[in-house]
């Protein structure tokens, strides 16, 4: 079986400040992991995903994830937030064979301030 | 078309209707997914078809859900006697499909369903 956990389902970061979404996970196989970002009224876009090559992965807009094994983590992180980045952001994990389905976790609604 | 369709993009309908919503995915993609995604219940994996295999229905709620993939292509997912708890919005994603390795998952913009 599987989870994922996303502490904080909301996050309030400044313009320029570090984003840090945190995500944890369980799986009883080596995971496939990702990142997923919706903005209001669209459906998922993947940001990045981790299919067990190099551990620190870079998606698109500049975030960025850590797989680690022993913390069972893969946190999501951007230097400097923009004011575009406002979203909801879902991580989720899958058993790792292509076409297997997604569990999410319960998601964090990223709102960035001027 | 160049993304996953979802038909219609909303759909109110009164409490005991039967709802068929419909997803094109990507030409070619031979695995297509239904999620729903519902306040109190986050992103559920609802179905999952591969090709021409059995689909996987373990993430379907009730008995009141049901799904087919006409021609390894288009899909529709009906609600029969709908009830208030199955409003939510009701994602499809494609993917290029089986073999060796990862293929990603390209979500439609979804369905939302209110059941009044």
């Amino acid at each position: 079986a599987q989870s994922v956990t996303q502490l904080g389902s909301h996050v309030s970061v400044s313009e320029g400040a570090l984003v840090l979404l945190r995500c944890n996970y369980s799986s009883s196989v080596p995971p496939y992991l990702f990142w997923y970002v919706q903005y209001p009224n669209q459906g998922l876009q993947l940001l990045l995903k981790y299919t067990s090559a190099a551990t620190l992965v870079k998606g698109i807009n500049g975030f960025e994830a850590e797989f680690k094994k022993s913390e069972t983590s893969f946190h999501l992180t951007k230097p400097s937030a923009h004011m575009s980045d406002a979203a909801e952001y879902f991580c989720a994990v899958s058993r790792g064979a292509a076409g297997n389905k997604l569990t999410f976790g319960g998601g964090t609604r990223v709102l960035v301030k001027p | 078309g160049a993304g996953v369709s979802q038909s219609p993009s909303n759909k109110v309908t009164e409490k005991g209707k039967d709802v068929e919503l419909r997803c094109d995915p990507i030409s070619g993609h031979t695995a297509l997914y239904w999620y729903r995604q519902s306040l109190g219940q986050g992103l559920e994996f609802l179905i999952y078809f591969q090709g021409n295999s059995a689909p996987d229905k373990s993430g379907l709620p009730s008995d009141r859900f049901s799904a087919e993939r006409t021609g390894g292509s288009v899909s529709t997912l009906t609600i029969q006697r709908t009830q208030q708890e199955d409003s939510a919005v009701y994602l499809c994603a494609s993917s290029p499909g089986s073999g060796t390795g990862y293929t990603e998952a390209f979500f439609g913009q979804g369905t939302r369903l209110t059941v009044v």
